[in-house]
């Protein structure tokens, strides 16, 4: 089973500022099937980021989506008020895994 | 618009049986795989089932494997999953969702609690 490792835990940022999001894999992740998605409290996730880098239909510029090697990465520049959230990112190159979530929080 | 509308959630003992139901409407249902992701109070994601569009292969998590079944009903547009011999560890918040290279659409979720 690929383990998905996020960091860090909690990222405490202002608006404005950049987020970047750590999502380690513990082996290779075939065709860099990796995706990215923010969840509020009390709502269901959205999609942000589907096969590593591919920003899903609707969302901001403002996030993105890298990879090297086993580490994919998560970057929102200059952060919304409505950005912050929980993160999530999920395999499905073997199987699906999740990591267990990065929540970005107002400083 | 795609909807997903989960329902049968609720308060059952250990050991106990429910059947989750998911309606699907605003897309061709049977030209997708769909899921049942479950999320604990105050935790993360975990995939619980997914199947096949065309329901011939399924797929659970080793935690439910045995105990959990999913299918569907193309006709009638519908995600089932079928819980048996539940444990108060299977309490979650539990999503429908649609699978599209990640779940791009979700359901508003049922809860469901085990406990005696």
């Amino acid at each position: 089973e690929i383990v998905l490792t996020q960091s860090p835990g909690t990222l405490s940022l202002s608006p404005g500022e950049t987020a970047t999001l750590s999502c380690r894999a513990s082996q290779s992740i075939s065709n860099n099937y990796l995706t990215w998605y923010q969840q509020k409290p009390g709502q269901a996730p959205r999609r942000l980021i589907h096969g590593a880098f591919n920003r899903a239909t609707g969302i901001p510029d403002r996030f993105s989506g890298s990879v090297s090697g086993t580490d994919f990465t998560l970057t929102i520049r200059s952060l919304e008020p409505e950005d912050f959230a929980v993160y999530y990112c999920q395999q499905y190159g073997n199987s699906w895994t999740f990591g267990q979530g990065t929540k970005v929080e107002m400083k | 618009q795609v909807q997903l509308v989960e329902s049968g959630g609720g308060l059952v003992k250990p050991g106990e049986s429910l059947t989750l139901s998911c309606a699907a409407s605003g897309f061709t249902f049977s030209d997708y795989y769909m899921g049942w992701v479950r999320q604990a109070p105050g935790s993360g994601l975990d995939w619980a089932s997914y199947i096949s569009g065309s329901g011939t292969a399924t797929f659970h998590a080793d935690s439910v494997k045995g105990r959990f079944t999913i299918s569907r009903d193309n006709a009638k547009n519908s995600l089932f999953l079928q819980m048996n011999s539940l444990r108060a560890e299977d309490s979650a918040v539990y999503y429908c969702a649609r699978w599209n290279g990640g779940f791009d659409y979700w359901g508003q979720g049922t809860l469901v609690t085990v406990s005696s």
